[in-house]
């Protein structure tokens, strides 16, 4: 079967750094994604690795490994508002995109 | 505004009515996406359609069935509605060159 693993939780103080791992079993692979979902919203695309190393936007940054199925979405300079759930997610191929379970964020002051 | 639009956002059935959640997008994607969101288990793929013509199973399709009237619009239908299918449907449509999803605001179903 098809596999994406990652955190349930993560709690974090504002300003700090954090990071969430995804790793994952597929039967294709063309990408990983990261996406946002802050209660009772819809899911918003944070960021897209096609190919191995660190992309990075703004205070987010993404990484990944295609050799060990693993990739990261780090958060620097926390904010309360960033507190939300995060789902990293991969296109398997033909367009079919699966999602992890998604890791809830916790920031406190 | 741009995006997804997917309609109604709340409905409450019982078990074995049918109905109809309706999915629009206005950005000329080629692909769209139905997806079930359950407490603790993320976001499952019911059904996708890669592009106008085309329908393909996900995770989940058990229940289901979709129709793709167009390239804007991607229905999904509950031919008899269950318990288990409780949940919040999101509809997406696919930025080919961005690989970035876009989500509609979601639909939330009670089968009681």
């Amino acid at each position: 079967g098809q596999s994406l693993e990652q955190p349930s939780e993560v709690t974090a103080v504002e300003g700090a750094i954090v990071q969430i791992n995804c790793t994952y079993q597929t039967s294709g692979f063309y990408g990983l994604s990261w996406y946002q979902q802050h209660d009772g919203g819809a899911p918003t695309f944070l960021s897209y690795n096609a190919l191995d190393g660190l992309e990075e936007t703004g205070r987010f940054s993404s990484f990944l490994s295609r050799s060990d199925s693993y990739g990261y979405l780090l958060l620097q300079e926390l904010q309360m508002k960033d507190s939300a759930s995060y789902f990293c997610a991969v296109r398997t191929g033909g367009f079919k995109t699966i999602f992890g379970a998604g890791t809830r964020l916790f920031v406190k002051a | 505004n741009a995006g997804v639009t997917q309609t109604p956002k709340f409905q409450v059935l019982k078990t074995g009515q049918s109905m109809t959640l309706q999915c629009a997008q206005d950005m000329n994607h080629n692909s769209m996406y139905w997806y079930r969101q359950d407490p603790g288990m993320g976001l499952r793929l019911i059904y996708y359609s890669a592009s106008e013509g085309t329908t393909d199973k996900g995770e989940v399709p058990n229940g289901y069935n979709v129709s793709r009237l167009n390239k804007r619009e991607f229905s999904l239908r509950l031919e008899s509605a269950a318990p288990s299918q409780t949940s919040v449907y999101f509809c997406a449509s696919l930025d080919r060159w961005a690989n970035v999803l876009t989500f509609g605001a979601g639909s939330r179903l009670t089968v009681l």
